[in-house]
């Protein structure tokens, strides 16, 4: 079993739609969770994180942790064009530094207008 | 800040070419990463460095260097190419945090390499 499980996709959806976007795991000393974007052809860039269990949410985007289940999950509302990208998922047991991150396949978003 | 930059941003080898793939950064972060992204595969995880002087293999080092004089510097060494290594490397920085921040790496561009 692979240390963090990532649907790759693709995933198409209409302008508007709710999106959820999902990461298994089976490192129960995973302690931080992020959520990575990367537009075609350009380098990843963070969108955001969580820390242990819970949710958190920044505008349009939540990110929930559910550790019991070793589950993480990623939700857009109201998604629009400029969404449409890959989403990788990235977990560590620590700060990172020499504690490497482990990343998902990621998932390729497709929001159509 | 340029942030992370990275050249060049493709490049064609023939088997058993070398070349190096250059990454510098300007925001004084002690770590630097390379990766290589295979299409449908995420993000691998080359080599790394916590410090001027200091690397350290990640999970696919096989055929790959890499060094640290400069903080702002760290190139990837490719020695006698193979097709096996046509891919997309990136390089990302980071820096210590405390607590409950995560750490955030921050990405150039990324090399497409092709090896033929």
């Amino acid at each position: 079993q692979k240390e963090v499980e990532q649907d790759p996709g693709p995933l198409s959806v209409p302008e508007g739609a709710i999106v959820s976007l999902n990461c298994t795991y089976s490192n129960s000393a995973f302690q931080y969770f992020m959520w990575y974007r990367q537009y075609s052809r350009k380098g990843p860039e963070l969108l955001m994180y969580t820390y242990s269990s819970g949710n958190k949410e920044d505008g349009r985007f939540t990110a929930q942790v559910d550790k019991s289940s070793k589950y993480i999950s990623l939700f857009i509302r109201d998604s629009q064009p400029s969404d449409s990208a890959t989403y990788l998922c990235a977990m560590s047991e620590t700060q990172g530094g020499s504690e490497k991150l482990v990343f998902g396949k990621g998932t390729k978003l497709t929001v159509n207008p | 800040n340029a942030g992370v930059t990275q050249t060049p941003k493709f490049r064609i080898l023939k088997i058993g070419q070398s070349m190096t793939l250059q990454c510098t950064q300007d925001m004084n972060h002690n770590y630097m990463y390379w990766y290589r992204q295979d299409p449908g595969m995420g993000l691998k995880l080359i080599y790394y460095s916590v410090g001027a002087g200091i690397t350290d293999k990640g999970e696919v080092p096989n055929g790959y260097n890499v060094s640290r004089s400069t903080t702002e510097d760290f190139p990837l060494r490719l020695e006698l190419a193979a097709p096996s290594q046509t891919s997309v490397y990136f390089c990302a920085s980071s820096y210590p945090r405390q607590g409950e921040w995560a750490d955030e790496q921050f990405f150039g561009p990324g090399t497409r390499l092709t090896v033929l």
